[in-house]
């Protein structure tokens, strides 16, 4: 299949075990994050996002924290599943621009 | 539910010539964006449009045009399509609160 992304970051996880998947980002004026998925040769899926005056925030088994001092943002998922292998990147919106950064990637591998 | 459509999502070209590539949202949102996605680069922005006939140049315009006639509508032509233009082509909408949604994508091979 398509890859995404050559030499992207791997993280392998046991199925059934939580995944932490980390994103530095690089505007501390940046107030809004998203996280997305994306599977092999379809387009990026909007999975959570979180603006600056939170620190976390939470939906179906997946939870996004934000970090403000150290500017990094984690996405976790609880008990990883097949169907969560994909690429996951974040992307910040760039103050005043209309427009986002992305992040570079890291491939999720779930293991049987 | 948004969604974002583009009209194919496999195109095979030859070199010189014109393509459109066409991207529509249902949601009524006033920015929408067209990027490249290429192995190792990542996400690149080639343009955006905040509002009907607004368009900007994003990083990497060069070889390509937009347009925007209504608001749900923005197509991305390449004048004269190059075997470096081989690419994932990824429009994207935006919400009033800045959530971005992607389209499908569509695979261009210039040939």
């Amino acid at each position: 299949g398509e890859s995404v992304g050559l030499h992207l970051p791997t993280l392998s996880v046991q199925e059934g075990d939580n995944s932490i998947i980390n994103c530095a980002y690089s505007n501390s004026a940046s107030d809004y994050f998203i996280w997305y998925k994306q599977e092999s040769g379809k387009g990026p899926q909007f999975i959570i996002d979180i603006r600056s005056n939170m620190d976390k925030r939470q939906g179906q088994r997946v939870t996004v924290l934000l970090n403000k001092t150290v500017k990094h943002l984690s996405l976790q998922i609880a008990a990883t599943q097949p169907g969560d292998s994909a690429v996951y990147f974040c992307a910040e919106e760039d103050p005043g621009t209309y427009k986002y950064i992305f992040g570079t990637g890291t491939r999720l591998k779930v293991l049987a | 539910d948004v969604k974002v459509t583009q009209s194919s999502r496999y195109l095979v070209k030859r070199t010189g010539e014109k393509v459109f590539l066409e991207c529509v949202q249902d949601m009524d949102h006033e920015n929408m964006f067209w990027y490249r996605q290429d192995p190792g680069l990542g996400l690149r922005l080639i343009y955006f449009s905040y509002d009907v006939k607004m368009k900007e140049k994003g990083d990497i315009p060069e070889g390509y045009s937009v347009s925007r006639e209504k608001k749900e509508r923005f197509s991305l032509i390449l004048e004269s399509a190059s075997t470096n233009q081989t690419s994932m082509y990824l429009c994207a909408s935006v919400t009033s609160g800045y959530e971005q949604y992607f389209g499908p994508g569509t695979r261009l091979t210039v040939t």
